[in-house]
């Protein structure tokens, strides 16, 4: 089945360093999605890329979607302490109906102040 | 706020004692998702309700069952809870049908512990 790589598993930075988090797909995805989700919260939409080769910013988010459409990076430049949680992506295949994302396995940002 | 509430926040529950969670959204989506999320994994789709189609996965074990007796609510059923089945249960809607692909919207989530 389809199945959704997302490295590193974790991540700490001092505050203000920079942030990458990759993710990977075994099919092509008609459309990759971004979460985060805080400690003990629910996860939050981000964004969406749709397009092959998409580049898409939200102040010091940026997020890619690969020309195969079939990797994506979320990297955060200057990290705060209001980054602090766990990313995932989320992609989608292709089919008839509903939409039914595979989550990666999740990035958890930890931040040094 | 048009929202995804999930209840109760938190459940406890005997091992092998039928326990259903709710959920009720006034998105007006069309579809409707039921997440399993374990301690720092990922969430993992249980099933969902396209419309009244109800949609399983293959690895989603026969102890789990749902109904959406109309577009705002949802349920899950747990007919026999084992420790294996406590984690965080997470509802989830979005959009479909019209060509587009959307952003899910998630509940705060039920958290389910087995005693």
């Amino acid at each position: 089945g389809q199945q959704v790589m997302q490295i590193p598993q974790y991540q700490h930075v001092q505050e203000g360093e920079d942030f990458t988090t990759y993710c990977n797909s075994s099919t092509t995805l008609s459309n990759i999605q971004w979460y985060k989700q805080r400690p003990g919260g629910h996860p939050v939409f981000l964004i969406q890329l749709v397009k092959s080769g998409e580049v898409k910013k939200q102040k010091r988010l940026t997020f890619q979607f690969g020309e195969a459409k079939k990797n994506s990076s979320l990297h955060i430049t200057a990290t705060q302490t209001t980054d602090v949680g766990t990313y995932f992506c989320a992609g989608d295949r292709p089919i008839q109906g509903a939409q039914k994302l595979v989550f990666g396995q999740g990035t958890r940002l930890t931040i040094n102040p | 706020d048009a929202m995804v509430i999930q209840n109760p926040r938190y459940q406890v529950t005997q091992f092998g004692k039928p326990v259903t969670l709710s959920c009720s959204q006034t998105l007006n989506h069309n579809v409707m998702y039921w997440y399993q999320q374990k301690s720092s994994q990922a969430p993992k789709l249980l099933f969902h309700y396209y419309d009244k189609d109800f949609n399983n996965e293959a690895d989603t074990p026969d102890n789990f069952q749902s109904r959406r007796p109309n577009t705002s609510f949802c349920f899950l059923d747990i007919r026999s809870p084992g420790l294996g089945d406590a984690a965080m249960y997470l509802c989830a809607t979005s959009r479909a049908g019209t060509g587009g692909y959307y952003g899910y919207t998630f509940g705060s989530g039920t958290r389910l512990t087995v005693v």
